[in-house]
């Protein structure tokens, strides 16, 4: 079956320290895959996607890079932002027929310190 | 535009009670999803509409789960005979087509004491 596996939490950075959160996964065919974001307060929002081996998803400053090798979609940033304070969750979608579903992993909470 | 709206956004209720969770689509999204979020993990999947009828509902974990899209639109997960475990936060998605992005609601938390 499928599955998502994140790295554990809580993570804690300082303003503009670099950030990696771990994503790998298991599947059957070749899997969508993708980063939610949940900020306090509010619902689950696409952070960025990828659809096939080496895509590279990016959005605010983030990125992922599709890496069917290793099976795995680590999350990037640069210099985060205290803004940057929420809730990653990794994700992905199978491919194929009945293909709608997200499997997600279990979430890495992300604190910035100013 | 508007997102996906979920009402109520809070639910405390007894064991043993039945409560029904709404979920409002962005409009013209054809389907619909539900998920299940316990404290401290991800979403897990219920079940999946297109259109009108449940294309897939495996995820349910049992039969005092339900849910119900007449009219293509909203959506009802009904919980019969509410029990602790049941509690979570209620997740509602849509998405224009099958395998479009999915757009999230705010959730329902219930709580069954």
């Amino acid at each position: 079956g499928n599955s998502v596996t994140q790295m554990e939490g809580p993570v804690t950075l300082s303003e503009e320290a670099f950030l990696t959160i771990n994503c790998t996964y298991t599947a059957t065919g070749y899997p969508s895959l993708f980063w939610y974001v949940q900020y306090p307060g509010e619902g689950l929002q696409l952070l960025l996607k990828a659809t096939k081996a080496d895509d590279k998803g990016s959005n605010k400053g983030f990125e992922a890079t599709y890496r069917k090798e290793t099976t795995s979609f680590h999350l990037e940033k640069g210099s985060v932002q205290v803004s940057d304070s929420a809730v990653y969750f990794c994700a992905l979608r199978n491919s194929g027929a009945g293909s709608y579903q997200l499997t997600f992993g279990k979430g890495t909470k992300l604190s910035v310190i100013p | 535009g508007a997102g996906v709206s979920q009402t109520p956004s809070n639910k405390v209720t007894e064991k043993g009670k039945y409560v029904e969770l709404r979920c409002d689509p962005i409009s013209g999204h054809t389907a619909l999803y539900w998920y299940r979020q316990s404290l401290g993990q991800g979403p897990e999947f219920l079940i999946y509409f297109q259109g009108t009828g449940a294309a897939d509902d495996s995820g349910l974990p049992n039969d005092r789960f339900f849910a119900v899209r007449p009219e293509g639109s909203v959506s009802t997960l009904k919980i019969q005979r509410t029990e602790r475990g049941d509690s979570a936060v209620y997740l509602c998605a849509s998405s224009l087509f099958e395998k479009e992005t999915q757009y999230f609601g705010p959730g329902t938390r219930l709580l069954v004491l």
